[in-house]
């Protein structure tokens, strides 16, 4: 089981960066890491995904290190409507039922 | 979100009457997902399907839920006997042919039980 560990919460200023990292030692080597964002009443949203090194898209910036035990999720310049619970996914369709969300990490972004 | 439909939005049951939650994916999408949040809480993986196969269903208590997805219309979760501890928002999500394809969540359908 793809266990993943976030911090709880997290607290920012407008204009930070902010970086939130999820362990997840027990790693496949099929596994791919895939970041999701979700506001209130809100299905989650996909931000990005990896599978090793340094991925990097419009919104954010992900970071795996050679073990792959963990990741780092990295927002450039947060602005007050990041403020949402971020959630770090590990695993592939073949391991769906064994891929757990965690209680995710709430990121508040205050002015 | 917007490519995933899911319906009703809120559902209201009173304790033993079955709540029925239906989901269309996203268009070209084949393989769906069924995922449950109580509040404050994260998702709780409950089913994996592809057209009229379950694939993977670990995570589905093993009475009074159900899910299918049939060759033609949408997926229905359906919870026959509703009780309290059933209330919470159940999401559905679809991927694309990859195995890392990633998902493509609704908007949840709220389910109340009085």
């Amino acid at each position: 089981l793809a266990k993943t560990t976030q911090p709880i919460s997290m607290d920012s200023y407008e204009g930070q960066e902010v970086n939130i990292t999820c362990s997840h030692n027990n790693i496949a080597t099929n596994d791919y890491i895939t970041w999701y964002q979700q506001f209130p009443s809100q299905g989650p949203r996909f931000i990005i995904q990896g599978y090793k090194t340094k991925v990097t898209n419009e919104v954010a910036s992900l970071f795996i290190p050679a073990d792959r035990k963990s990741s780092t999720l990295s927002l450039p310049r947060v602005s007050l409507s990041d403020t949402a619970v971020y959630y770090c996914l590990v695993g592939d369709r073949a391991n769906a039922g064994k891929s757990t969300f965690g209680d995710g990490t709430t990121l508040t972004v205050k002015p | 979100n917007a490519g995933v439909m899911q319906n009703p939005r809120h559902l209201v049951r009173r304790r033993g009457q079955e709540a029925r939650l239906r989901c269309s994916p996203m268009k070209g999408h084949s393989h769906v997902y069924w995922y449950r949040q109580l509040p404050e809480e994260g998702l709780k993986f409950m089913v994996y399907l592809q057209k009229e196969n379950i694939i993977d269903e670990s995570g589905m208590p093993k009475e009074r839920f159900s899910a299918e997805f049939p060759k033609e219309g949408p997926s229905i979760l359906r919870i026959q006997q509703v009780v309290r501890g059933d209330s919470a928002a159940y999401f559905c999500a679809s991927s694309g042919q990859l195995d890392n394809s990633p998902l493509h969540f609704g908007n949840g359908t709220r389910l109340t039980v009085t």
